[in-house]
């Protein structure tokens, strides 16, 4: 079974906090990573693909490790605004469309 | 990015009656679109597949007939839940992937809150 695994949280950390969250995955022909946020009852939103080498956009770091099947995002200098649910997501490699496993999401909250 | 529209936002129906969800990619073609469902608090997932002129790929568990998918053009796919019931009030959110763009980025509508009385 395909399987993309977080820590449900949830987190809560003072504004200003650095705030990482982990995903595991077990599909290990798994090509494409991604985090999406997503807001109470809102839809998902791209937040940064992730690649092999490791990116960064802003305060956002996202990492991959291949061997472990393991995926991080760092948070830097938390904001109020940071507060959502930040979904792990990696395409289902072997289907025929390149569809989307999703994890169920890791809550984070930033306190003033 | 991409922009993908959703119609109606909320809907609210009764027992028995049929609904139509309307999926739009507004700046971009997509040949194929997909379609999740949420129920409050749990993770999405994937219902169907929608691909423009051909039939939908449905995920195991998902009845074809109760859930009709048509992609008639490549910016509009639609989901119609027939004889809903309680039990199919959920959020349905359709995406699209940008056919231009090499890496599976999917880009959402705004979802449909759909409630069946």
């Amino acid at each position: 079974r395909k399987e993309v695994e977080q820590d449900p949280g949830p987190f809560n950390v003072p504004e200003g906090a650095t705030v990482a969250f982990n995903c595991t995955y077990s599909n290990s022909a798994s090509q494409s990573f991604f985090w999406y946020r997503q807001d109470c009852r809102k839809e998902p939103k791209l937040l940064m693909s992730v690649y092999s080498s490791g990116n960064e956009d802003g305060r956002f770091t996202a990492q991959l490790n291949r061997a472990s099947q393991y995926i991080s995002l760092l948070i830097r200098d938390s904001k109020l605004s940071d507060s959502a649910t930040y979904l792990c997501v990696v395409n289902d490699y072997g289907g025929s469309q390149g569809n989307l496993i999703f994890g169920k999401g890791t809550k984070l909250s930033v306190k003033p | 990015g991409a922009v993908v529209s959703q119609h109606p936002s909320r809907v609210i129906c009764k027992s028995g009656t049929s609904v139509k969800i309307e999926c739009r990619s507004l700046d971009f073609q997509a040949t194929t679109m997909f379609w999740y469902r949420q129920f409050p608090k749990k993770s999405l997932m994937l219902m169907a597949t929608s691909n423009e002129g051909s039939k939908a790929t449905y995920e195991q568990g998902v009845e074809k007939d109760k859930f009709l998918i048509n992609h008639a053009s490549l910016t509009l796919s639609t989901l119609t839940v027939t004889s809903a019931h309680p039990e199919d009030s959920s959020f349905y959110i359709c995406s699209a992937r940008d056919e231009g763009l090499a890496i599976y980025e999917q880009y959402f509508g705004p979802g449909t809150r759909l409630t069946v009385t």
